[in-house]
């Protein structure tokens, strides 16, 4: 059962044409995420909500953005990609709370952008 | 912020050899470390994950350990199989400026296990 969706696979766009990018989830977490990951790279952070409270990453471009209208959707939005915007886009989850609480992250299958 | 940093880069074994990634990380406060595996074209998957609070764990032919003294775990994977073929991510998770938790990722190891 897919538990992080994430729609499309696989994206072409042209230079400048903004692109939007959706992950949706099953298990009810309440910490959403956003990575960046390029190639034989490390998943690099954008932002991510917990909950509604938005927190964005201090290196993050302001070309990207991200909306969560509702628990189980949250979009990223790129208003200019450019080439070096091409990456493998990853959207994860977890469920947070104070103290000890469990905290593995559930990786979508991701989106794979490509800026013609 | 947390800096995480991971060796080697590469790794090649003999299939039924051990394999060992090793991690580093800075900040004391750091409570959780997790391994991640990514097949190529494919999301990372958790593989194991240990908290500050245990020295070590076990999960069938993957172990990880954890020096908290020295802020250093690694992960041990015996009995190698094309299969364990794949780049492994260390994390290590902490709670930022912001009061909010967040994981770092190593660079990743990319292991080949030879038939």
């Amino acid at each position: 059962d897919a538990m992080v969706i994430q729609n499309p696979r696989y994206q072409v766009t042209q230079f400048g044409k903004p692109v939007t990018l959706s992950c949706s989830q099953t298990l009810n977490h309440n910490v959403m995420y956003w990575y960046q990951q390029k190639s034989s790279q490390a998943p690099k952070l954008l932002f991510h909500y917990y909950d509604k409270d938005f927190n964005n990453e201090a290196d993050t471009p302001d070309n990207f953005q991200s909306r969560r209208p509702n628990t189980s959707f949250c979009f990223l939005d790129i208003r200019s990609p450019g080439l070096g915007d091409a990456a493998m886009y990853l959207c994860a989850t977890s469920r947070e709370w104070s103290g000890t609480g469990v905290n593995e992250q559930f990786f979508g299958p991701g989106t794979r952008l490509t800026v013609l | 912020g947390e800096n995480v940093e991971q060796h080697p880069s590469t790794l090649s074994v003999q299939e039924g050899d051990s394999a060992v990634i090793k991690c580093t990380y800075s900040d004391s406060a750091s409570n959780y470390f997790p391994w991640y595996k990514q097949e190529l074209g494919k999301r990372p998957q958790l593989i194991i994950d240990i908290r500050s609070n245990v020295g070590e764990k076990k999960d069938q032919r993957i172990a990880v350990t954890l020096n908290k003294t020295a802020k250093h775990f690694s992960l041990h994977i015996t009995e190698t199989q094309p299969e364990d073929s794949a780049v492994y991510f260390c994390a290590a998770r902490f709670m930022n400026s912001g009061g909010y938790q967040k994981v770092t990722f190593g660079i990743g190891t990319k292991l080949q296990v030879i038939p």
